[in-house]
């Protein structure tokens, strides 16, 4: 069974602090997406990363792909309040790739 | 239309009764998901449809559960004889194809009282 751990469960920071989300499987991912869900509303894709190695940046956001594609991390750069909610990291299931496999999650709290 | 519209945003009935919630995917997209989140727990998946293909219903919990999708557009989720561990947020994705992200609906919460 592919599985996706996401480490920490929640997180509370400080405004300006920075912070690294984990999402982990024994797995190897063709490919992994990152959403952002705020309360009250669906996931919104972030990024896609699919090549192992890989290091994308959206503005204060940097995501990394493992290299053996097991793993994938996020980190922001100075927190702020708008980045408050739930990461999720997700990734095609294996024989049926049109189908995703969401983590566990990470509640991230930044407080002014 | 704009994004992926869910209705009612939310909705509380009693246990026994039967519900159906409503999804109207972003137009053109040609996969329609649906999905479950529970508090403390992770996206679900419950029933997938492609296109003009058969769905695939391997996610879906009981017999209670059903979906359809009408020419190729609009979804319904039905649930009958609610019971109170089906209360939940019940999401809905669309997507253009495999390798593409999936844009979500904001969500039904249902309460089964």
């Amino acid at each position: 069974t592919q599985l996706l751990e996401q480490s920490p469960q929640f997180l509370s920071i400080q405004e300006g602090e920075n912070l690294t989300v984990y999402c982990n499987s024994s797995s190897v991912f063709s490919s992994l997406q990152w959403y952002r869900q705020e309360p009250g509303e669906g996931p919104v894709l972030l990024v896609t990363v699919v090549t192992g190695g890989e290091v994308k940046k959206l503005k204060r956001l940097t995501f990394q792909f493992g290299d053996a594609r097991k793993d994938s991390s996020l980190h922001i750069t100075a927190a702020q309040p708008g980045d408050t909610g739930l990461y999720l990291c997700a990734g095609p299931r294996r024989g049926a790739t049109n189908k995703l496999i969401f983590g566990t999650g990470t509640l991230l709290a930044v407080q002014p | 239309g704009a994004g992926v519209s869910q209705s009612p945003s939310n909705k509380v009935t009693e246990k026994g009764k039967d519900v159906e919630l409503r999804c109207d995917p972003i137009s053109g997209h040609t996969a329609l998901y649906w999905y479950r989140q529970s508090l403390g727990q992770g996206l679900e998946f419950l029933i997938y449809f492609q296109g003009n293909s058969a769905p695939d219903k391997s996610g879906l919990p009981s017999d209670r559960f059903s979906a359809e999708r009408t020419g190729g557009s609009v979804s319904t989720l039905t649930i009958q004889r609610t019971q109170q561990e089906d209360s939940a947020v019940y999401l809905c994705a669309s997507s253009s194809g495999q390798g593409y992200g999936y844009t979500f609906g904001s969500g039904t919460r249902l309460t089964v009282v």
